[in-house]
């Protein structure tokens, strides 16, 4: 089946510090990548859409200047938290969607844990 | 606005009872509904979704627009369906944004 992967599993930063954090589709070639982000014990929550070889969407309420998404090619989009701030921690989860599959299924990353000090 | 309610967090049957989650939804569109599952220490993967009206694992969801409900059901439950449990809302088709509820953690109680 179709595998996401996302690179670093967990990562610790200094506040004023940026942090990138990589989202792969290993076996197949995806179209859109979203990422979310999720609270802990709470839902996911969508930050953006990103498109390859376009600009990201963001979400309502979601600042484009502090979360940089780059998706240069079909198998990697980047999501880079600029200026980090404690508040800033939290899971970050990335999916993608395999247009060869016919229905846009979303296919999910493991997360990646921010923690920002 | 688009809303994924789920009503209860936890949720916790016997071995061999039958299983209800809730999902109920807001949106002025036509939906698209999917319920997501996340074993411990594992990601999220699709569950199953209303369009294609499968039974994976045993579970079942029936898209009820009157009540506007999307409850997932198994008759009989086993160990192994302990997991969180997420129902989704598609907000976009062909792009899929998703809207996702709560959760509820299911633990199945030998």
């Amino acid at each position: 089946g179709a595998v996401v992967s996302q690179h670093p599993s967990r990562v610790i930063c200094k506040s004023g510090t940026s942090v990138k954090i990589e989202c792969r589709s290993l076996d197949f070639q995806a179209t859109t990548m979203f990422w979310y982000r999720q609270f802990p014990k709470q839902s996911l929550m969508l930050m953006a859409t990103s498109n390859e070889g376009s600009k990201a969407t963001y979400e309502q309420g979601v600042e484009k200047d502090k979360f940089l998404i780059n998706h240069a090619s079909l198998t990697l989009s980047t999501l880079t938290v600029t200026s980090a701030h404690p508040e800033d921690s939290s899971f970050y989860i990335c999916s993608a969607s395999d247009p060869g599959g016919g229905d846009y299924e979303q296919y999910f990353g493991p997360g990646t844990r921010l923690t920002v000090t | 606005a688009q809303r994924v309610t789920q009503p209860e967090k936890l949720l916790s049957v016997f071995k061999g009872a039958p299983v209800e989650l809730k999902c109920n939804y807001s949106y002025s569109g036509s939906p698209e509904l999917f319920w997501y599952v996340q074993y411990s220490r594992q990601r999220l993967q699709l569950l199953l979704r209303h369009i294609s009206r499968e039974s994976i694992k045993g579970f079942t969801a029936d898209l009820n627009k009157g009540e506007t409900s999307f409850h997932l059901k198994k008759p009989f439950a086993q160990e192994e369906d302990s997991a969180m449990y997420y129902c989704a809302l598609s907000v976009s088709r062909g792009a899929q944004k998703l809207v996702f509820g709560q959760g509820t953690r299911l633990t199945i109680n030998p």
